[in-house]
């Protein structure tokens, strides 16, 4: 167990419509990473967020957004969903910034119909 | 453009026997290089990391890795292979200078350890 958890476990919704996914990290991390996983684009770094503050954008969609609240819990946020969104969501939380090593959550498998 | 190859999809190897799980890089400027291991149905694992220093690093569950600069390579090795070393192994690379949290991932190799 990583002390990442992630909410829902698994998520089925249909086209056009709005998600989110939580993320809780690990005690005293202050980094969270958000990471989409699909078989044809592998995993792909989508935005980092350091004590409230975005950090870095990957390649994450203009339909997507996430913000980490106050108390260092994070939501991705889907919308106007597509059927090419459904994949594998997968937080991780660190120390700091990226030369510290990643403890990744379960996931949240995203099935859009 | 800056990218990291695992150019096998897939690597069988017999229990007992070494492994390597092969990794290049492309980027600008020094790297910063991870392993991490993806078991079925769970997220990523993290395994071992070079930062500087000296080039052969250890990791967790008796796996090391070399990196060579000259070969831009960061291959993945164990000496000998168990079947519960069976999984899906990703190489990523964060570029000297890059924002933070900003790795590259590999596309992954699949790693099936027979008895």
């Amino acid at each position: 167990d990583s002390g990442v958890t992630q909410t829902p476990k698994h998520l089925i919704t249909a086209t056009g419509q709005r998600v989110t996914l939580r993320c809780s990290p690990r005690s005293g991390d202050l980094s969270v990473y958000w990471y989409q996983q699909s078989l044809d684009q592998g995993l792909q770094f989508l935005i980092h967020y350091y004590n409230g503050e975005e950090r870095a954008k990957g390649n994450i969609l203009e339909r997507f957004s996430a913000q980490q609240f106050p108390d260092l819990h994070s939501e991705l946020n889907l919308s106007s969903l597509e059927l090419g969104d459904s994949a594998l969501y997968f937080c991780a939380s660190s120390v700091g910034g990226s030369l510290y090593e990643q403890y990744f959550g379960p996931g949240t498998r995203l099935t859009v119909t | 453009a800056q990218s990291v190859a695992q150019p096998e999809d897939q690597v069988n190897v017999a229990e007992g026997n070494p492994l390597t799980v092969k990794c290049t890089y492309s980027v600008s400027g020094n790297p910063y290089l991870f392993w991490y291991v993806q078991y079925p149905n769970r997220g990523l694992q993290f395994l071992l990391k070079y930062i500087t220093g000296d080039n052969l690093v250890k990791g967790s569950y008796g796996f090391e890795a070399e990196f060579n600069k000259s070969q831009t390579s960061f291959h993945l090795k164990k000496p000998s292979a168990l079947v519960s070393d069976s999984a899906l192994y990703f190489c990523a690379v964060r570029p000297y200078g890059g924002s933070q949290g900003n790795l590259i991932f590999g596309k992954g190799t699949k790693l099936s350890v027979k008895p």
